[in-house]
Order: structure tokens, then sequence, then C-alpha cells
């Protein structure tokens, strides 16, 4: 399975944007994008998924580059609600995690 | 309706011991999946199911781990002569459609945690 490169965290203040990147160079053409989150002591739910074009709903927006070599997901105003790890992963026959980008809120 | 649930919550057995851990899905999903995550990292694929077939076991670790789901429904992870490295959140997630390249939004469950003594 093609995998994904994450920064490990990031930081945004509270009712602020947040764009959270990811590289994904080797996608294949049938890749769909997920992002999934995990709250603390939780496990992961889902966030928003792609594949060419970009994707909005309720809870965040999905930015698909043209060449599909990566992607950010944008909340667009944090809340403390929204730390949490997010994990961007490619949907093949089994979803591989890797270890996400830890966003921290800050009031 | 309900999610997806897992029994015990919590495990707790000696160096040695089997231990079985359960997953109800949801009512009518399909598809079901195991994995394990370590404290700090993401979730580790482990094997999944369509109906009562295992699809995909090859990311259980060695022979001691096995699973089932006889009838396309709870299915059971088994870790035989559990270690100390088995330490770990054991996760089971359960989509409503055979993966097939497209999407499936997969629904986890609140995950097993099991100490090896």
């Amino acid at each position: 399975d093609a995998k994904t490169t994450q920064p490990n965290s990031m930081e945004s203040n509270e009712e602020e944007p947040v764009h959270l990147p990811c590289n994904h160079s080797t996608i294949s053409g049938t890749d769909y994008i997920h992002w999934y989150r995990q709250l603390p002591s939780q496990g992961p739910e889902y966030v928003i998924h792609g594949l060419t074009s970009n994707v909005n709903n309720r809870m965040a927006s999905l930015a698909i580059a043209e060449d599909r070599k990566s992607s950010t997901l944008i909340l667009h105003r944090a809340t403390l609600r929204d730390a949490a790890v997010y994990y961007c992963i490619l949907k093949g026959d089994q979803f591989y995690f890797g270890t996400g980008t830890s966003l921290t809120v800050i009031p | 309706g309900a999610g997806v649930s897992q029994s015990p919550r919590y495990k707790v057995t000696k160096r040695g011991q089997d231990v079985a851990l359960r997953c109800d899905p949801i009512s009518g999903h399909v598809s079901l999946y195991w994995y394990r995550q370590a404290l700090g990292q993401g979730p580790e694929f482990l094997t999944y199911f369509n109906y009562e077939a295992q699809q995909d076991k090859s990311g259980l670790p060695n022979d001691r781990f096995s699973a089932e789901r006889p009838e396309g429904s709870i299915s059971t992870l088994t870790i035989q002569r559990t270690e100390q490295r088995d330490s770990a959140m054991y996760r089971c997630a359960s989509s409503q459609r055979v993966p097939s390249g497209r999407t499936n939004t997969q629904y986890f469950g609140p995950g097993t945690r099991l100490t090896v003594l």
C-alpha cells in the first residue's frame, strides 16, 4: 500500500483555521484519500474522504492537489474538541494509519 | 443505532495464558477489521473479514494470533501463549460494504486494553 507523510505535530489557536498537510507521492489512480481522527482515549473516527475533487462536509474540507500527490485537511474554526491525532490514509485493501499529526488547540 | 462493541474492555493476563477478544460489529456490516495500537502509535492492521471469510491476515504478527468470524457477524481474536510484548490496545472496526478499492468508512469500537504480566 502507498504510504503517507504527515508532520508529527501542529498547533492552532482556538477559532482559527487549521491546515493539516499530507504527502502521498506514490498514490495510485484508484486510491481514495481518507482522513480519520482519534481523540484522546477513543477509537479513530471518520472525518472526510475524496478522490480527485475538493470535498466539504460538516466537519471539515479536503483540498486535493491536482496531481493528487498531496492533500490538506482544513478545519475552518478549530475548537478545543478538535484536539486529536489526525491520520491521512490511502485506501487499499487495508488502512495504513502511520503516526498521524497530533493537533494541539490553544485556547 | 448501536455502534461497534468490544469485550472485555480491559484484560489482564499472565504470560503464557491464552486470551480471546470479542468484537460485535454494527448490524449488517459486511467487513470487519482488527487492529493493534501501541501507545503513541497509530492503529496497526492485523486482519480483516468480508462476511465470514478472512480476506487478509498479513498483519498478524505470528502464528500465536488467529481470528475467526464463523457466522459473518461477531468476531474473535485469539492470542495463544501470550507474551508481554502483546500488551496493547486491540481495536475492531466494521464497514458497510466490501472494500473494493472504493471508499468504505470504518467505524471503530472502544477497544480492548490487553496487559500481559
